[in-house]
């Protein structure tokens, strides 16, 4: 299976500052259809996963703006422009071009320091 | 609203069994993919199965293997895990999920739902 590395694993921020998650995989993430199948979810403490990013770079419908990604081949980010206070929670990359299955990186805690 | 209940969750000792089932309701659910993924205490994500609509096509991770069998019942809407010869390891939070927007497996689960808690202990 294609192994996500995440990093920091750990993410103090200070609120209004931006922050910036690093995902990489251990295979390249280019499908046979041109795709880039990397997605982002969040999961705020005590909820269940919610995806906020998929194909790299497309929101999905509720998002944030603030929320973005980007990245090819196999290094990938999540940002987040200016961090509010919802925002804290663990944030997962998950890969989805090496289907099956899904993998998802360890997890980013994001807290507000 | 598009909405996934799961149930049946429960402390069980090991070597045991449980069945797990998802409800779902707001969408057509015979024409989409199905997945469980579970999380473990303070760990992260894995998906645990798969099954397919069209084909009935499954996946099971290789750590339930052998052990735990994914299906689905398109008229009442609902997708199942049998669960035998329970592990301590397979103590996890255990959600349905699909994806519908985009309706493509590749993009990941957009549909969660709030999990249901598998306990496995002597």
């Amino acid at each position: 299976d294609v192994v996500m590395t995440q990093s920091p694993l750990s993410l103090p921020v200070t609120l209004g500052q931006p922050a910036s998650i690093s995902c990489r995989s251990s295979q390249g993430l280019v499908y046979s259809d041109g795709n880039t199948y990397l997605s982002w979810f969040q999961q705020r403490p005590g909820q269940s996963p919610r995806r906020l990013i998929y194909k790299v770079s497309n929101r999905d419908s509720g998002v944030p703006d603030r929320f973005s990604g980007s990245g090819s081949g196999t290094d990938f980010t999540l940002k987040i422009s200016r961090v509010e206070a919802e925002d804290v929670g663990v944030y997962y990359c998950m890969q989805g071009t090496h289907w099956p299955p899904h993998t998802f990186g360890q997890g980013t805690k994001l807290e507000i320091k | 609203e598009v909405q996934l209940v799961e149930s049946g969750g429960d402390l069980v000792q090991p070597g045991g069994s449980l069945r797990l089932s998802c409800a779902a309701s707001g969408f057509t659910f015979s024409s989409y993919d199905m997945n469980w993924v579970r999380q473990a205490p303070g760990k992260g994500l894995e998906v645990v199965s798969y099954i397919s609509t069209t084909t009935g096509g499954t996946y099971y991770a290789d750590s339930v293997k052998g052990r735990f069998t994914i299906s689905r019942d398109n008229a009442k809407k609902s997708l199942y895990l049998q669960m035998n010869s329970l592990r301590d390891e397979d103590t996890a939070v255990y959600y349905c999920a699909l994806s519908i927007t985009p309706a493509a497996i590749r993009n990941g689960m957009d549909v969660w739902g709030q999990g249901t808690t598998v306990t496995v202990s002597s």
